[in-house]
């Protein structure tokens, strides 16, 4: 079993509607949970940053983690064509010395 | 708003040569980090760097490769006998206390013949 595991896509949205992406992780050690955009190319971007379980918003942007099914969500609303990249999750434990476990990257497409 | 920078943004080199790779952390991080994206797949850890010391690695982080902080704004990542399969972006990061929180760079595509 992979350690990060996330649905590659590519996720195809109109343009305003809520984009739903998640994780799934093994590693029951992950303590801080984070999501980044990242566009062709460039390096990833910090959206969201979420320690241990619970809800944490920001703007357009909703990042869930339920550590008791090792299950984590990014929503973001009112979605945009400039939202049009790959969200990549990523997690780390204190014990690990903070380096961070990737998942694979979602693409996401926002359609005018 | 203060970013991570990376020299340079891309580099060709044959199979062999050493290069060094370099990144300017934001200013008042204490974490610094390299990570590696082979085209196509995941963004993977190579090294964590925190008080003038290494405080962990990878496995992909053998002796070929090293860092260092120079001085107080650089951070460089050497790779002494490049590979074929060392082809790939390298992400500089630097993270506040705990580094937690990590911002990365634009990267350095490597491209080794």
């Amino acid at each position: 079993q992979k350690e990060v595991e996330q649905d590659p896509g590519p996720l195809s949205v109109p343009e305003g509607a809520i984009v739903s992406l998640n994780c799934t992780y093994s590693n029951s050690a992950f303590q801080y949970f984070m999501w980044y955009r990242q566009y062709s190319r460039k390096g990833p971007e910090l959206l969201m940053y979420t320690y241990s379980s619970g809800n944490k918003e920001d703007g357009r942007f909703t990042a869930q983690v339920d550590k008791s099914s090792k299950y984590i969500s990014l929503f973001i609303r009112d979605s945009q064509p400039s939202d049009s990249a790959t969200y990549l999750c990523a997690m780390s434990a204190v014990a690990a010395g903070n380096k961070l476990t990737f998942g694979g990257g979602t693409r996401v497409l926002v359609k005018p | 708003e203060p970013e991570v920078t990376q020299t340079p943004s891309h580099q060709v080199t044959q199979m062999g040569q050493e290069v060094i790779l370099r990144c300017v952390p934001i200013s008042n991080h204490l974490y610094f980090y390299w990570y590696r994206q082979i085209l196509g797949q995941k963004v993977e850890f190579l090294v964590s760097f925190y008080n003038n010391e290494i405080s962990e690695k990878s496995e992909i982080f053998d002796d070929q490769f090293s860092v260092e902080r120079p001085d107080g704004s650089n951070f460089t990542l050497k790779i002494r006998s490049t590979k074929l399969e060392d082809s790939a972006m390298y992400f500089c990061a630097s993270g506040t206390s705990g580094g937690e929180t990590q911002y990365f760079g634009p990267g350095t595509r490597l491209l080794v013949l």
